[in-house]
């Protein structure tokens, strides 16, 4: 299984920003995976975001939890991540992962997307 | 929120070292602790699960144990490979919170 991030790699202030995932080698339609973003600050530790399951549920993280927004789409194999309202403090290499449905251990992990937020 | 606590932050060794991190949770969270390596410009990559069982691509220098609050990690002979910066992450609760980190350079 891979995993791919595709989005704008530079987003101003305020706006919102969109990150998709394309897996490879496996199914977003598979009821056994979660579908996580996590995100690493520059020169900082991981910070987990939130999940997606193929039925559509999720899981944020609280401290986002008013700004974001996470879809899927079995058809394409795609899930993606929305994160309106941006700040510098947004600015991160943003990683789509898969976990287990039942254990949250992270892997395989796509190779990251860096967002820099800045006007 | 469980928070996690790495130490060392950082550390020094030598090729053939044996070198032990620890990871420390401010609450019980059993067994539900993972540890991740990560290279420089890369995605971090899976260890170890569950305190104590690697990953069917991680050597058997590679070992963690623990359970409820203190965990370990130790690198037997360290190999030139092994230079990276390692996560621990507990999954007793969401939100999913990781260590901040332990760099491991080449003294």
């Amino acid at each position: 299984v891979q995993l791919q991030e595709s989005g704008p790699g530079l987003v101003k202030p305020s706006q919102t920003l969109s990150l998709t995932c394309t897996v490879s080698g496996g199914s977003t339609s598979s009821g056994g995976y979660l579908w996580n973003w996590i995100r690493q600050r520059p020169g900082k530790g991981l910070e987990w975001i939130g999940f997606i399951y193929y039925n559509g549920s999720t899981s944020y993280n609280a401290s986002l939890r008013s700004r974001l927004g996470m879809s899927l789409e079995t058809s394409t194999n795609q899930f993606s991540l929305r994160l309106h309202s941006v700040t510098a403090a947004d600015t991160a290499v943003y990683f789509c992962v898969r976990s287990p449905y039942s254990n949250y251990w992270f892997g395989p992990w796509g190779q990251g997307s860096l967002v820099i937020v800045s006007s | 929120d469980i928070q996690m606590t790495q130490s060392p932050s950082s550390l020094s060794a030598s090729i053939g070292d044996k070198v032990t991190i620890t990871c420390q949770a401010s609450q019980d969270i059993r067994n539900y602790l993972n540890w991740y390596q990560q290279k420089p410009g890369k995605a971090p990559k899976l260890l170890i699960y569950d305190a104590r069982n690697l990953e069917t691509w991680v050597p058997g220098r590679f070992s963690g144990s623990g359970s409820g609050t203190d965990f370990s990690f130790t690198i037997n002979s360290l190999q030139p490979e092994d230079f990276a910066t390692y996560y621990c992450q507990q999954y007793q609760n969401l939100p999913i919170t990781f260590g901040q980190g332990t760099r491991l350079d080449i003294k």
